[in-house]
């Protein structure tokens, strides 16, 4: 199974600033016949189910605010929250569906600093 | 409106069974492969079970592979998760979601608001 690593835990920023979460796969999630990143990213708030963020590491879904960007290839992914705004208080999860099972990592919770 | 609602959840001593059911409307169902992923209680998210948008091709999580199958039928928009000798550890919310392009590969787009499952005696 791929594991999937997601640093920090947690992380507390001021709002307006930058936030920055990894994400690291113990294989390499990109697929070299279509040069794609099989890794999502969901943002969960409290209550709530996930919500899609990102998928082929760096295609936003549509209505995501632009502040939010994915970068990465192979086994090293990063999401990046440009200017924080109360509203991204939320717990962030990385997955791949490289291969099954699909795995998330454990997630980065984003608190206002 | 694209939805998804969960219905099944519930209480259960150790061993014993339960039948999730996700109702889907909104969308062409049988286009899409269908995902159950759970959380338990404070804890992250665990993905369980896929199947194709034909219902040809199913995976499991190793943690309920043999005890959960997945199943749906796209004459009634219905997805289903059977499962049985069910743990303690089985303690979640079971959430049920769309995949996003039709590939059995995906990210999940659209999740229902999720059902409680409880496993205690």
């Amino acid at each position: 199974d791929i594991v999937m690593t997601q640093s920090p835990d947690s992380l507390a920023v001021s709002l307006g600033e930058r936030a920055t979460i990894n994400c690291k796969s113990s294989r390499s999630v990109l697929y070299s016949s279509n040069n794609k990143n099989y890794l999502g990213w969901y943002q969960q708030k409290p209550g709530q189910p996930p919500k899609l963020l990102f998928y082929w590491a760096s295609t936003r879904e549509s209505g995501v605010p632009d502040r939010f960007s994915g970068s990465g290839s192979g086994t090293d992914f990063t999401l990046t929250i440009s200017s924080l705004q109360a509203e991204d208080v939320a717990v962030y999860y990385c997955q791949q569906y490289y291969s099954t099972p699909q795995t998330f990592g454990q997630g980065t919770k984003v608190e206002i600093k | 409106e694209v939805q998804l609602l969960e219905s099944g959840g519930g209480l259960v001593q150790p061993g014993g069974s339960l039948r999730l059911s996700c109702a889907a409307s909104g969308f062409t169902f049988g286009k899409y492969a269908m995902t159950w992923v759970r959380q338990a209680p404070g804890k992250g998210l665990e993905w369980v079970s896929v199947i194709s948008d034909s219902g040809g091709a199913t995976d499991y999580a190793d943690s309920v592979k043999g005890r959960f199958t997945i199943s749906r039928d796209n004459s009634r928009n219905t997805l289903n998760l059977q499962m049985n000798s069910l743990r303690v550890e089985d303690t979640a919310v079971y959430y049920c979601a769309k995949g996003l392009s039709g590939n059995y590969y995906d990210v999940c787009d659209i999740w229902g608001p999720g059902a409680v499952v409880t496993v205690a005696s």
